[in-house]
């Protein structure tokens, strides 16, 4: 099974209200990604876990939070959202000892503030 | 600080005929460069890759890509699409390949396969 799971699907959230997103994966990979993507916008990396290693990038540092409580979960936490958090969010995960290259992403988790 | 340009949001092509979609990237060594294809309503899946040697790397479904130093290049081909190949197709790179893939992606490009 290489299946990477998300949920929610669809989320909306109120300005100023927290968000959970949850992400599994059953292929005993040891990184696990999350990714922004807005409409006509590159995917873009906020973090990143190897292991229990968490890598945040800097200009998301401080606007998303991230747990990593096994290896196959991980979840994306966003504490007070703002308009500007309206996306989609995608995660993946990948095996470094395969070392392919390839990422296996879910369907991502639609996040709409208001 | 490394960049990828899809500078096509949109090809139309006819079912049968060839395709080229453009990327452009930079960084002034060589990264590790992908390709992924978005099918609607499902995640992002690999199509090929290109680390090192040969430019020229076959991936999934008779796609391949030709990977140019000197153009900072790495354009995706198919000699012949089928109007299964519509889809969003995604250029990528990473620095690193050790301890995860940091990827850098495209804003991709839309490809409509006329049936």
């Amino acid at each position: 099974d290489t299946t990477v799971k998300q949920n929610p699907r669809y989320k909306l959230a109120r300005v100023g209200k927290p968000v959970n997103l949850i992400c599994s994966q059953t292929m005993n990979h040891d990184t696990m990604y999350w990714y922004q993507k807005k409409p006509n916008q590159a995917p873009k990396l906020l973090l990143f876990y190897y292991d229990k290693i968490l890598n945040r990038e800097a200009d998301t540092f401080e606007k998303f939070q991230s747990s990593r409580p096994n290896n196959s979960f991980c979840s994306l936490y966003i504490g007070s959202a703002g308009l500007e958090y309206s996306a989609m969010y995608l995660c993946a995960s990948s095996g470094t000892g395969s070392n392919t290259g390839q990422l296996y992403f879910g369907e991502g988790s639609k996040l709409t503030v208001l | 600080a490394q960049s990828v340009t899809q500078p096509d949001a949109r090809v139309t092509v006819s079912e049968g005929a060839s395709l080229q979609l453009r990327c452009k990237y930079s960084y002034s060594g060589t990264p590790y460069l992908f390709w992924y294809v978005q099918y609607p309503r499902q995640g992002l899946q690999l199509l090929l890759k290109y680390y090192s040697g040969d430019p020229v790397v076959q991936g999934v479904n008779g796609f391949e890509a030709e990977f140019s130093k000197s153009n900072s290049s790495f354009h995706l081909r198919k000699a012949s699409v089928h109007w299964s190949d519509s889809a969003v197709y995604f250029c990528a790179l990473s620095l690193t390949r050790n301890m995860g893939y940091k990827l850098t992606f495209g804003t991709g490009t839309s490809l409509l396969v006329d049936p």
